[in-house]
């Protein structure tokens, strides 16, 4: 069984202050790891991936996370937020197990305040 | 590539009726998956539909059902339509399927609201 747990529905930083967006997993294999964002009314974005090479992934727009399997997270983090940066982010967690076998987090509201 | 279309963009219909949603996946995809998006469930699983065999099913009641094409479009469609039916419909496409190391692309939705 997979689960995936963001631990914060809403987070509000400062506009060019570090963004943390925390996701912790559960996998019974070895998982692949997801993050997009979602701007309101559009479609989800792909911002990066975790699929068993390097722990640190870098994505798009200075977004990277760090995968530990000793804790069992996948936290995203930017250096600077930016307003555009405002909008939901889904942590995804994908068994090796079997297809279609993904699971969404609820997602985290990132609010940017200038 | 062109990404992953979704027509119609916003739809209106009343109780009752029905509704068909379309999905045209990247060019060269064979998986295209559905998902459920409302403020109050979240992303919920829909089906996954690879060469035009449906090969995984979310919880959800027989009132909706898709089918995918021989050029991997796919549709999705909605009968008896509920007020709780109301939601953004996403679909998704992969190259082998969503799980494992795939990625999957996102349309930009069909926003449903049913009166």
């Amino acid at each position: 069984a997979q689960s995936v747990t963001q631990l914060d529905s809403h987070v509000s930083v400062s506009e060019g202050t570090p963004v943390l967006l925390r996701c912790n997993y559960s996998s019974s294999y070895s998982p692949s790891l997801f993050w997009y964002v979602q701007h309101p009314n559009k479609g989800l974005q792909l911002l990066l991936k975790y699929t068993s090479a390097a722990t640190l992934v870098k994505g798009i727009n200075g977004f990277e996370a760090e995968f530990k399997k000793s804790e069992t997270s996948f936290h995203l983090t930017k250096p600077s937020a930016h307003m555009s940066d405002a909008a939901e982010y889904f942590c995804v967690v994908s068994d090796s197990g079997g297809y279609q076998k993904v699971t969404f987090g609820t997602g985290t509201k990132l609010q940017v305040i200038p | 590539k062109a990404g992953v279309t979704q027509t119609p963009r916003y739809l209106i219909k009343t109780r009752g009726q029905q509704v068909t949603l379309s999905c045209s996946p990247i060019s060269g995809h064979r998986s295209v998956s559905w998902y459920q998006q409302t403020p109050g469930q979240g992303l919920q699983f829909l089906f996954e539909y690879f060469s035009e065999t449906q090969r995984n099913k979310g919880n959800f009641p027989g009132r909706f059902s898709g089918r995918q094409f021989s050029n991997s479009r796919s549709e999705m469609n909605v009968s008896t339509l509920e007020l709780g039916d109301s939601a953004l419909y996403l679909c998704a496409s992969s190259q082998i399927g969503a799980g494992g190391t795939d990625t999957q692309y996102f349309g930009p939705g069909t926003r449903l609201t049913v009166l």
